[in-house]
């Protein structure tokens, strides 16, 4: 079956980066965009990102722009998510999840990935 | 691009039906159909329920329906049980291919 497995959970100081990975398996992992959605303790679902089946194509919300990078490995069937310049308020859990074809449903969702800036 | 408007709480006794609304703009919601919805409970990663509007995905019980007019799209729980006590995001696409999330609505069996 579908699975996307996220890298653990990661501490980081403020100024720092993190890189989270989200490996695919039990699908064509060449044929689906996959998305990546943060969630603050106690907030809401926060849309950060896309990234295209071939890695060729990118695009973020404006808030990230310039801090995040999207990439993909096909070999290894992963794709990575990059934070840069980390500040307190980026401290979430980060869900990687994958778009079912040109529906704009994110119909698998990784286990999140904990991300905590703290000095 | 802001988050799209939904009512904090909405609760409704096993049984019943009840309306949860997601207020967008004419930059998302009013000229895409791409609309989604997502249930999720305590600790764990969200779960697709509607897709396209009115879409299910396979395998989502029927009881859960969307529709949409103009600015406004809507997820419609009936024969409300236990089970479905979660928190609600509706989410669409933005332009491009950026999305923005709703706000989260806590639904409440009583």
């Amino acid at each position: 079956q579908v699975q996307l497995a996220q890298s653990g959970a990661e501490v980081k100081k403020p100024g720092a980066s993190v890189k989270v990975a989200c490996k695919a398996s039990g699908y064509s992992f060449s044929a689906y965009y996959v998305h990546w959605v943060r969630q603050a303790p106690g907030q809401g679902l926060e849309w950060m990102g896309i990234i295209s089946p071939g890695g060729d194509y990118t695009a973020s919300a404006q808030k990230f722009q310039g801090r995040l990078t999207l990439t993909r490995d096909t070999s290894a069937t992963t794709v990575y998510m990059e934070l840069s310049s980390l500040r307190y308020e980026d401290t979430a859990v980060y869900y990687c999840a994958r778009e079912s074809p040109g529906s704009g449903g994110l119909d698998d969702w990784g286990q999140g990935t904990l991300v905590a800036v703290s000095s | 691009q802001s988050a799209l408007t939904q009512p904090a709480s909405v609760s409704g006794s096993p049984g019943q039906s009840i309306t949860i609304s997601c207020t967008g703009t004419s930059s998302d919601i009013g000229s895409h159909n791409l609309v989604s919805w997502y249930q999720q409970h305590p600790g764990k990663a969200p779960k697709l329920v509607i897709y396209e509007v009115t879409k299910w995905p396979s395998g989502v019980s029927n009881r859960f329906s969307g529709s949409k007019s103009g600015n406004t799209a809507s997820l419609t729980i009936s024969g409300l049980q236990a089970e479905d006590e979660a928190d609600y995001f509706c989410c669409s696409n933005a332009g491009g291919s950026t999305y923005v999330f709703g706000t989260g609505t806590e639904v409440s069996v009583l």
